[in-house]
């Protein structure tokens, strides 16, 4: 089974930093790396689904990068909001779909 | 209004009485996969189905059974719950995993077996 893991696992910031987290994996043979956002008492919602190496993909204030080569992708966030409080999934397809246990981000007003 | 429906939205059955849980897509999608929300676990995938007629075990597949017979239907079957397979169930659906927008998430199900 492919190994997926995000780290931080939680993490708390002031409304208005910036901040990131990290998906790692092992392989770079794989089609495509998909990033969900998942809040509280609702469904996850679909963010990014990057293919290549060099991958950029951005949506307002988050932005997500890709790096087939050394087995990571990044999610950025902007400017954090309360609203962005959520956990942040990140999922790679290979023959399956595996996704990684999350990073809980919680943004304090 | 594009969607994935599940039902029930709640349920609470004992153990060993069959119950399906019912997703429908109206996306056209080829895609479905059925997935449980466990604290501390995250998303474990049950099965999924690459196409109609075609499904495959996902990493949880035990106690479970999936069919799909017509391209929006998936539903999940438990023959004979038990209390191990309380859970939040998901089910989602997509055109394609290798590119596109990712899957679509229906608004979950809550089964507790006593």
């Amino acid at each position: 089974i492919l190994n997926v893991e995000q780290s931080p696992q939680s993490l708390h910031v002031q409304e208005g930093d910036s901040t990131n987290f990290t998906c790692s994996f092992p392989s770079s043979n794989f089609y495509a790396l998909h990033w969900y956002r998942w809040e509280t008492a609702k469904s996850p919602e679909a963010l990014f689904v990057m293919t290549l190496n060099g991958d950029e993909k951005k949506k307002g204030r988050i932005s997500a990068t890709l790096n087939t080569k050394e087995g990571y992708s990044y999610l950025y966030i902007k400017g954090s909001q309360p609203e962005d409080s959520a956990t942040y999934l990140c999922a790679l397809y290979g023959n399956k779909l595996v996704f990684g246990a999350g990073t809980i981000l919680r943004v304090k007003s | 209004e594009a969607q994935v429906t599940q039902n029930p939205r709640y349920l609470i059955t004992v153990t060993g009485k069959k119950l399906t849980v019912t997703c429908s897509q109206n996306m056209n999608h080829e895609y479905m996969s059925w997935y449980r929300q466990d604290p501390g676990l995250g998303l474990r995938q049950i099965y999924y189905s690459m196409n109609v007629e075609v499904t495959d075990k996902g990493d949880v597949p035990e106690g479970y059974k999936v069919s799909r017979k017509e391209k929006r239907n998936f539903p999940l079957i438990l023959e004979s719950p038990s209390p191990n397979q309380t859970s939040l169930y998901f089910c989602a659906s997509s055109p394609q995993l290798a590119g596109g927008s990712g899957q679509y998430f229906g608004p979950g199900t809550r089964l507790t077996v006593t």
